[in-house]
C-alpha cells in the first residue's frame, strides 16, 4: 500500500526554468493539498482540491499552478523558478478537509 | 489570523525521562487540533485530533491533551525511537475555509538512550 506517492525527490533547477511535481494517492481520497516548508516556518498550505476539477488557493499560492485532474492525482506547477521557491514540497491527502491528512515523502527542490 | 506557537523548539530527555510539549493556539473558532511526528528527510505522520476542550488521547507513550488556550503532548518513559519532530496545527471553525490549517514549527525532540 503506497499511500501517497510524490516524484521527484530531489530536483535542481535554474532560475526561470518550470517543472511539474507529481502526486498520487491510492486511499481513495477526495481531499488534497500541497504543502510547503521551510527552515524555521511551520509547514504553509500552497493550494488544496476538494474534488477532482476543483483547486482553491493557500496561503502562499504565488507563483504556483495546480491541476486535479483525476481523483488520484494532484500536480504542483512552477512556471518560472525563483530561488524564493527553494523548500521542500509536500503533497498529502485526507477523506475530506476537517480529517487526517496522509503526506508523501516530500520533493527537495533548489532553484539556484 | 490563526497562530501556533509551540515551546520548547528543542528537547533532549534521557531515556525514560518523562516531559511535556505544548502548543499555544489561537484561532477564530476550533473545529480540531492536530499532532503529527516528522522524521528527518520524512513526511509529517498523524498522530491525534483534539476536538474540545478537556479531551484527551493515548498512544503507546504519547498522550495529547487540549484545553481552550492550548495543547500538551505529553511523553511518558520514552524511548529513543521516540526522536522526532512534533508538529501542531489547528483547524479553523469557518465553514469553507476549514481545509486551511495552520502549523507551528515544531518541537525537535531527542532521547538519548
Amino acid at each position: 500500500n503506497a499511500g501517497v506517492t510524490q516524484t521527484p525527490k530531489f530536483q535542481v533547477l535554474k532560475t526561470g526554468q518550470s517543472m511539474t511535481l507529481q502526486c498520487a494517492q491510492d486511499m481513495n481520497h477526495n481531499s488534497m493539498y500541497w504543502y510547503r516548508q521551510d527552515p524555521g516556518m511551520g509547514l504553509r498550505l500552497i493550494y488544496y482540491s476538494a474534488s477532482e476539477g476543483t483547486t482553491d488557493k493557500g496561503e502562499v499560492p504565488n507563483g504556483y499552478n495546480v491541476s486535479r485532474l483525476n481523483k488520484r492525482e494532484f500536480s504542483l506547477r512552477l512556471e518560472s523558478a525563483a530561488p524564493s521557491q527553494t523548500s521542500v514540497y509536500f503533497c498529502a491527502s485526507s477523506e475530506a478537509a476537517a480529517l487526517e491528512a496522509f503526506f508523501g515523502q516530500g520533493t527537495r527542490l533548489t532553484v539556484v | 489570523e490563526d497562530q501556533v506557537t509551540q515551546s520548547p523548539e528543542a528537547l533532549r530527555l534521557q531515556e525514560g525521562e518523562s516531559s511535556s510539549l505544548n502548543c499555544s493556539y489561537t484561532v477564530s473558532g476550533l473545529r480540531g487540533l492536530f499532532w503529527y511526528r516528522q522524521d528527518p528527510g520524512k513526511g509529517p505522520e498523524f498522530l491525534f485530533t483534539l476536538y474540545s476542550a478537556g479531551e484527551e488521547k493515548e498512544k503507546e507513550r504519547l498522550k495529547a491533551t487540549l484545553t481552550k488556550k492550548e495543547s500538551f503532548l505529553h511523553i511518558t518513559a520514552p524511548k529513543p525511537e521516540d526522536s522526532a519532530t512534533y508538529l501542531c496545527a489547528v483547524q479553523p471553525n469557518s465553514g469553507g475555509s476549514n481545509y486551511k490549517l495552520t502549523f507551528g514549527k515544531g518541537t525537535l525532540l531527542t532521547v538519548n538512550p
